[in-house]
């Protein structure tokens, strides 16, 4: 199971809205709703950020939202603020009944 | 509060067996799926097992199957993976979770194990 494809990174001003893909294949993301979304601070462990059914968990901000079209899902943060930096990774099931992980996008910024 | 420690972690030589071990509580966990993910030094999430309530139902990623084994005790509250012919590109950082409806949705704080000679 190959894992799904993110951007290596993304960078983006304060205020700034930011998108991070994530392409799959009709395997995985294009065989479910959507995929839950994962953010990691160098050191520690990740933390869900967005549910497969596109929730939010509690104290996560409005600020960051999930969908998906096809094969590809996407992680839109807006009004980007610093304390965003950070590496993401979504994560699909798959027809496999196993799970994938994209290959992690590193947000940046400026 | 939810809790998962994790301990087994080390140093081991290819070819060899390791146990790591979850300790979950603040939950029950006799009624989560739990899986277990790593990520090797520098290097992205990849996920590698997981287990349903019972034990009954369970699945591997490829690059572990035949060498690794996800069990669980739910008297002890407790997540296990034994790790064995372990290579030098096991070596990672080992994550258990627990599962909500296919969201992993806490973490332990993670063990190092490192293959090498």
């Amino acid at each position: 199971q190959s894992a799904l494809t993110q951007p290596a990174s993304v960078s983006g001003s304060p205020g700034q809205s930011i998108t991070i893909s994530c392409t799959g294949t009709s395997s995985d993301v294009g065989s479910y709703n959507l995929v839950s979304w994962y953010r990691q601070v160098p050191g520690k462990a990740p933390k869900l950020l967005i549910s497969e059914g596109g929730k939010r968990p509690s104290g996560v901000s409005n600020r960051f939202s999930g969908s998906k079209s096809g094969n590809t899902a996407s992680l839109t943060i807006s009004g980007l603020q610093a304390e965003d930096e950070a590496d993401y990774y979504c994560c699909s099931f798959t027809i496999s009944r196993t799970y994938v992980f994209g290959t992690g996008t590193k947000v940046t910024v400026l | 509060e939810v809790q998962m420690v994790q301990s087994g972690g080390g140093l081991v030589q290819p070819g060899g067996s390791l146990r790591l071990s979850c300790a979950a509580s603040g939950f029950t966990f006799s009624a989560y799926w739990m899986h277990w993910v790593r990520q090797a030094p520098g290097k992205g999430l990849v996920w590698v097992s997981r287990i349903n309530p019972d034990g009954s139902s369970i699945s591997y990623a490829d690059s572990v199957k035949g060498r690794f084994t996800i069990s669980r005790d739910n008297a002890k509250n407790t997540l296990y993976l034994q790790m064995s012919n372990l290579r030098v590109e096991d070596t990672a950082v080992y994550f258990c979770t627990r599962d909500t409806f296919g969201d992993k949705d806490f973490w332990g704080q993670g063990t190092l194990v490192t293959v090498s000679s």
